[in-house]
């Protein structure tokens, strides 16, 4: 069974500091992968695509892939209490048509 | 872009009844999308996956004659739970993916509570 895993938390990290998310999965074939934030009693908001090997940024936010290793991570610089949130590790399935395998996700809190 | 709304984005209905849940893409056409439901606390789980023009594939365990899935066009997917019961009452969320693109975008969710 394909898995996506990672940390439950609570991670907290205070104001300003950088935040570290970690995902490791099993599918070694998958190519395309997804950071979701979700804030408690909203929908997953798709904040982070990548699909290369290396380093992602988009403003505060940089993910990073290791297909090798099956690691992929999401920083978050600059952490604000608005960051403050659920964030889902996703990973698109091989061979399961458009599926995506969500992690469990990781409970962030900035505290101030 | 990718803005996908759902209707009602809360709904209470009595045992026994049915309930339609609309999903759209307001922006863009959706080929595929998809339905997932959370209970509080837990992750999301992936009840079907429906495609434009064709049947829903659900995933095991969830019964297709409870959940119906209609995929009529590239923009809109309802989910229609039938015959209701409190235990179905949950934060249903669909998402739709960007033809051509691997990105899934979720909607709101509707909250269901069934009395």
């Amino acid at each position: 069974q394909k898995e996506v895993e990672q940390n439950s938390g609570p991670l907290s990290v205070p104001e300003g500091a950088i935040a570290s998310l970690n995902c490791t999965y099993s599918d070694r074939g998958s190519q395309s992968f997804f950071w979701y934030r979700q804030y408690s009693g909203k929908s997953p908001e798709l904040i982070m695509s990548i699909y290369s090997n290396g380093d992602k940024e988009d403003g505060r936010f940089t993910a990073q892939l290791n297909k090798a290793s099956q690691y992929v991570s999401l920083l978050i610089r600059d952490s604000q209490p608005s960051d403050s949130a659920t964030y889902l590790c996703a990973v698109k399935e091989t061979g399961g048509g458009n599926k995506l395998t969500f992690g469990t996700g990781t409970q962030l809190k900035v505290e101030l | 872009g990718a803005v996908v709304s759902q209707h009602p984005s809360w709904v209470i209905c009595k045992s026994g009844t049915s309930v339609k849940i609309e999903c759209r893409s307001l922006d863009f056409q959706a080929t595929t999308m998809f339905w997932y439901r959370q209970f509080p606390k837990q992750s999301l789980m992936l009840m079907a996956t429906s495609n434009e023009g064709s049947k829903a594939t659900y995933e095991q365990g969830v019964e297709k004659d409870k959940f119906l899935i209609n995929h009529a066009s590239l923009t809109l997917s309802t989910l229609t739970v039938t015959s209701a019961h409190p235990e179905d009452s949950s934060f249903y969320i669909c998402s739709a993916e960007v033809a051509g693109k691997h990105e899934q975008y979720f909607g709101p969710g509707t909250r269901l509570t069934v009395t």
